[in-house]
């Protein structure tokens, strides 16, 4: 049983392009968040949603559109891709807040060409 | 300067050997202190997690807080090849809307059969 899949796993496109990334927990956590690790596995958050309601946006660049259809599920959109966009996108959930785990998914590896 | 800052590595020691792994930080707002294991191509997994100044053991792993110096290390005894994997440490000030990790920027650890 996955309990956070996102797809897809590996994304390769063309600097300009639109493209979108899914992510869903089974968990039934009601808090979910999107990170990015860059080429030097620096890992760093980018939006966090609880309830689908949008908590912490982390100055990321309007191109980036968070999307939370219920509280299961929290895709990604990005309009017009740049070279700096390639990295891995990991999307994660907890339950509640003050402190509970972290569960991450496997990550998104995404190439701009 | 970085809010988490990490000994980068990468680590090899041999099989058996102790490890030791630290982090400083600079945010005195942190309470949750965290140190996740990635493995190459996964997502990062939590290993464990204190919120107090202290030791917290749990196997061969052990981790330790000094709130009033600002760093936190792990340790991990009797080495075996399937530790080697990055190791991340990860801090939260807990509380609604601060549910973020902050992350170092992780060690490459490598245990030589």
């Amino acid at each position: 049983d996955t309990a956070v899949s996102q797809t897809p796993k590996y994304l390769v496109t063309q600097m300009g392009n639109d493209k979108s990334i899914k992510c869903e927990q089974n968990l039934g956590h009601d808090t979910m968040y999107w990170y990015k690790q860059d080429s030097k596995k620096f890992l760093k958050i980018m939006f966090s949603y609880n309830n689908k309601e949008l908590i912490i946006n982390e100055t990321v660049p309007n191109r980036f559109s968070p999307k939370s259809p219920d509280k299961a599920h929290l895709n990604l959109h990005i309009n017009s891709l740049e070279l700096g966009d390639s990295a891995v996108y990991f999307c994660a959930s907890s339950q509640g807040y003050g402190y509970n785990e972290q569960f991450f998914g496997p990550g998104t590896r995404l190439t701009v060409l | 300067q970085k809010e988490v800052e990490q000994d980068p590595g990468p680590l090899s020691v041999p099989e058996g050997a102790i490890v030791s792994l630290n982090c400083t930080y600079s945010n005195s707002a942190f309470q949750y202190f965290m140190w996740y294991r990635q493995y190459s191509r996964k997502g990062p997994e939590l290993l464990m997690y204190t919120y107090s100044s202290g030791n917290k053991e749990d196997g061969r792993f052990t981790a330790q807080v000094d709130k009033s110096s600002k760093y936190i290390s792990l340790f991990i005894r009797d080495s075996q090849p399937s530790d080697s994997a990055t190791y991340l440490c990860a801090m939260s000030q807990g509380g609604f809307g601060n549910e973020k990790l902050t992350f170092g920027t992780g060690t490459r650890l490598t245990i030589i059969p």
